[in-house]
Order: C-alpha cells, then sequence, then structure tokens
C-alpha cells in the first residue's frame, strides 16, 4: 500500500507528557499537511510543508506544539506538556506540488488523562 | 466556527431513498473537495470540483459545484447501507491548507 500512512495509531498519555507522532506521506508528494479534528467536527488545519519548509502554521498551534520534516519526506508532530484539550483526531494528509488534492492518513488518536 | 456550513447535520434513510447533502459559505474557493470518513479512520477523497458550475458523476453519486464557487452539493440516488459514513465538504483557497465543514452523518438501514 503506497498510501499516506501514520503512527500510532492510538496513544494514551497522561496530562503533561510529552509526545510525538509520525506520517510518512506518499512518496511522490512534496506537500504534508496536519490537522486536528474533535469529535463532531471537520478536521481543522494546523500546518503545512513543501519539502522540508514549513510554509504556514495556525493560530492553533500553540508554542507547545512543534512540526518537523527534516528531509522532505516523513513528518514529526510533537506535544509537549500535553493537556485534556489536546485529546483529538491528529490527520497527516499529502499532495502534488501545483494539485490540491489531499490524501489523507488514517491519523492518530491521542487521549490525554 | 465552520467557514463551510453542511446540512442538515444528520440524515438517517431506508435503502434505495436519495438524500442530498450541501455544502454553504460566504467565501469564493478555488476547489471544494468531498470526503468520505469511517468511524476512527481517516477522510477518503470522494471527488474533487474546480469549475464553478461543474458537474461530476461517480456512480450513484452526484456533485455539483455552484456557479459562484460558493456552494457544493452532493445527491445520492438509491442510496445504500454501505453508502453509510461522514460525509465532508472541504475548500481550498489555492495556497493548499483545506477548510472543512462539520460533516453530514448520513445512516443508511437495509
Amino acid at each position: 500500500d503506497t498510501g499516506v500512512s501514520q503512527n500510532p495509531r492510538h496513544k494514551i498519555t497522561k496530562r503533561g507528557q510529552n509526545v510525538t507522532f509520525r506520517c510518512d506521506p506518499i512518496s511522490e508528494h512534496n506537500r504534508l499537511y496536519w490537522y486536528r479534528q474533535t469529535l463532531g467536527q471537520g478536521p481543522e488545519f494546523l500546518t503545512y510543508f513543501q519539502n522540508e519548509a514549513q510554509l504556514e502554521k495556525s493560530r492553533l498551534l500553540s508554542d507547545r506544539f512543534s512540526a518537523e520534516r527534516p528531509k522532505g519526506s516523513f513528518s514529526t508532530l510533537e506535544i509537549q506538556r500535553t493537556e485534556q484539550g489536546d485529546s483529538a483526531m491528529y490527520l497527516c494528509a499529502s499532495s502534488l506540488d501545483q494539485q490540491e488534492t489531499q490524501y489523507f492518513g488514517p491519523g492518530t488518536r491521542l487521549l490525554v488523562l | 466556527t465552520q467557514l463551510l456550513e453542511q446540512s442538515p447535520q444528520f440524515l438517517s434513510i431506508q435503502e434505495g431513498e436519495n438524500l442530498t447533502v450541501y455544502c454553504n459559505s460566504s467565501s469564493v474557493f478555488s476547489s471544494l473537495q468531498w470526503y468520505r470518513q469511517e468511524p476512527g479512520e481517516g477522510p477518503v477523497l470522494l471527488v474533487t470540483v474546480v469549475t464553478g458550475g461543474e458537474v461530476k458523476k461517480l456512480k450513484r453519486l452526484t456533485f455539483q459545484f455552484g456557479d459562484a464557487r460558493k456552494d457544493s452539493s452532493l445527491h445520492i440516488t438509491a442510496a445504500q447501507p454501505g453508502d453509510t459514513g461522514l460525509y465532508l465538504c472541504a475548500g481550498s483557497k489555492s495556497w493548499g491548507k483545506l477548510q472543512f465543514g462539520a460533516g453530514t452523518q448520513v445512516v443508511v438501514t437495509p
């Protein structure tokens, strides 16, 4: 399967702990996006990369959140000092340059106790 | 607050019936995507529409993009239980990020 993959699929952590999620995009895709989805809502944009450059960050991305895409391939999203309000599904998507169709991974569901 | 408003929020129908889901906004989008999402999974792309007035058909699903590129609709003919899911519309204003509606939960019972 050459789709977008995300790991882990589920993460349970205690408040105050740090967590890191990984996203592997479709191999030829230059753009990579992170979204967050809470229950009963559609996904909300967090940030996106073109190759290794982070081009835009949402106001939702507080200073506890950091995302990287060091070699322009996989990306990581780290949340420091997690809070209960961080509990959500974190979705990764990728797309080709110059195209707007985004293909999503299965998501990482985070539960902060 | 979602920039795109979807209606209805929830729809329950019998197998064989038709249904329409609406996606409205006051903003103009360069393209609009429809996705279907199953519980615990990521959204799966159904279609992308880019031209005002465009109509696309995907088997029993018909998608329309409004002339002004501010709204869209999804029509399902003769719904089947496999059509059950959360239908999401998402608009793009050309720089890549998608703005989603809150979704319409569709349940098709046998």
